[in-house]
């Protein structure tokens, strides 16, 4: 089945303590991106990967950091969480400016 | 950079009438326009998008338009159904530019029985 996985779904941590949420895609997609969303700002991008080892800023990039080393594979790093970054994050993919393919979101929040 | 607003924000329709959402860009380089609908709980799907060498794309019940000298476009459904009932994202973005997407604020459409 065709798809894009997040993990975890669900975590609650605490301020400065580094995280990272996975994701993975099954569709040899050459796009993939991070979105947060957020009530009443809709779907802001993160940072974007245009293929291997090529990463750019999205609109809101501060505080986060993102690595493609593999295809199928597009982390995303918090280094210092803070609490304003509690908020409902998606990974999505896509051929090349096509329709995106979101994960199942994962929800953060950070105390 | 791009800045894509939407509007209205929510929306409340009796079953069977027609929705619109409007949406502007910024960005006259913009040629790619998705809209996105999401449902309660759940990841956004793209329901129907538009590239600027094309006024009016239709799909069913639903239909987007753009005015590229105005720089804006809508979506339009019609006949709506409470299965409609959803929050839309507009998007702009630039073909074959990567895939830097700018998505509007959301729409939350609530279809009456």
């Amino acid at each position: 089945e065709a798809q894009v996985t997040q993990n975890p779904r669900y975590l609650i941590t605490v301020t400065g303590k580094k995280l990272t949420v996975t994701c993975s895609q099954n569709m040899n997609h050459e796009y993939m991106s991070w979105y947060r969303q957020d009530p009443g700002l809709g779907l802001r991008q993160i940072y974007y990967s245009m293929n291997v080892e090529v990463t750019d800023k999205g609109d809101v990039p501060e505080g986060y950091k993102v690595s493609r080393k593999e295809k199928r594979n597009f982390p995303l790093i918090l280094e210092s969480p803070s609490p304003n970054q509690t908020s409902l994050y998606f990974c999505a993919s896509s051929r090349a400016s096509r329709e995106q393919f979101f994960g199942p979101g994962t929800r953060l929040t950070v105390l | 950079g791009e800045n894509v607003e939407q509007h209205p924000s929510t929306l409340s329709v009796q079953e069977g009438d027609s929705a619109v959402i409007k949406c502007t860009y910024s960005d006259s380089a913009s040629n790619y326009f998705p809209w996105y609908k999401q449902e309660l709980g759940k990841r956004p799907q793209l329901i129907i998008d538009i590239r600027s060498n094309v006024g009016e794309k239709k799909d069913q019940r639903i239909a987007v338009t753009l005015n590229k000298t105005a720089k804006h476009f809508s979506l339009h459904i019609t006949e709506t159904q409470p299965e409609d009932s959803a929050v839309y994202f507009c998007a702009a973005s630039i073909w074959a530019a990567g895939n830097k997407l700018t998505f509007g604020g959301g729409t939350r459409v609530l279809v009456k029985p």
